[in-house]
């Protein structure tokens, strides 16, 4: 099946640091990302949808300004979880959507950890 | 919120026993989606059904989908300890592509 790498896998950052993770897919083109945060032992929250070419669009609650979000590529998405705190330590998903095949493939995950 | 219920929360069998997971959901959909989770890993995409479809087969996975109800339920056949991951469903209602998953069961299947 295609592939979606995340970069970093793993991060710890000092509070009121920013952070950046990057989405790629490596085998097809996806004009439309989508990144997710999932809580220990809780399922996926869609954070927003990211466009190729245009804004992202950006779930209720979540802060635009806090999660910047770049997908400059058709294959590739980042995320810049600004001005860190503790509460944003999480499981950050990314997922690129295969539009022939309806499906989302998704990436290993970025765990961030801040102090 | 819109997101979707699955039952058991958590599921505890043997090797060689069936595991039955269900996924009911809120909104009509133009296909509902099973992911596999191995723990702090991302999801694996498992098998889409959908809305005009009734019963899906891949391996020993299958798939039920019942619209009326909007109801799914997946199926896996003699399973293996490594077979042992949170299963999620998702439903795809057309909405810009996006996808609404359930709450999750956890499967583990010992020897």
């Amino acid at each position: 099946g295609a592939v979606v790498s995340q970069h970093p896998s793993r991060v710890i950052c000092k509070s009121g640091t920013s952070v950046k993770i990057e989405c790629r897919s490596l085998d097809f083109q996806a004009t439309t990302m989508f990144w997710y945060r999932q809580f220990p032992k809780q399922s996926l929250m869609l954070m927003a949808t990211s466009n190729e070419g245009s804004k992202a669009t950006y779930e209720q609650g979540v802060e635009k300004d806090k999660f910047l979000i770049n997908h400059a590529s058709l294959t590739l998405s980042t995320l810049t979880v600004t001005s860190a705190h503790p509460e944003d330590s999480s499981f950050y998903i990314c997922s690129a959507r295969d539009t022939l095949l309806e499906t989302q493939y998704f990436g290993p995950g970025t765990r961030l950890l801040v102090l | 919120s819109q997101q979707g219920e699955e039952d058991p929360q958590a599921l505890s069998i043997q090797e060689g026993e069936n595991a039955t997971m269900n996924c009911s959901y809120k909104t009509s959909i133009n296909n509902l989606q099973w992911y596999r989770q191995n723990s702090g890993r991302g999801l694996v995409h498992l098998i889409l059904i959908r809305s005009n479809e009734r019963e899906k087969h891949s391996g020993r996975l299958r798939v039920t989908l019942d619209t009326s109800k909007k109801s799914s339920s997946l199926l896996i056949t003699a399973s293996r300890a490594a077979d042992t991951a949170s299963y999620f469903c998702a439903t795809d209602a057309g909405t810009a592509s996006k996808l609404t998953f359930g709450t999750g069961t956890r499967l583990q299947v010992t020897l």
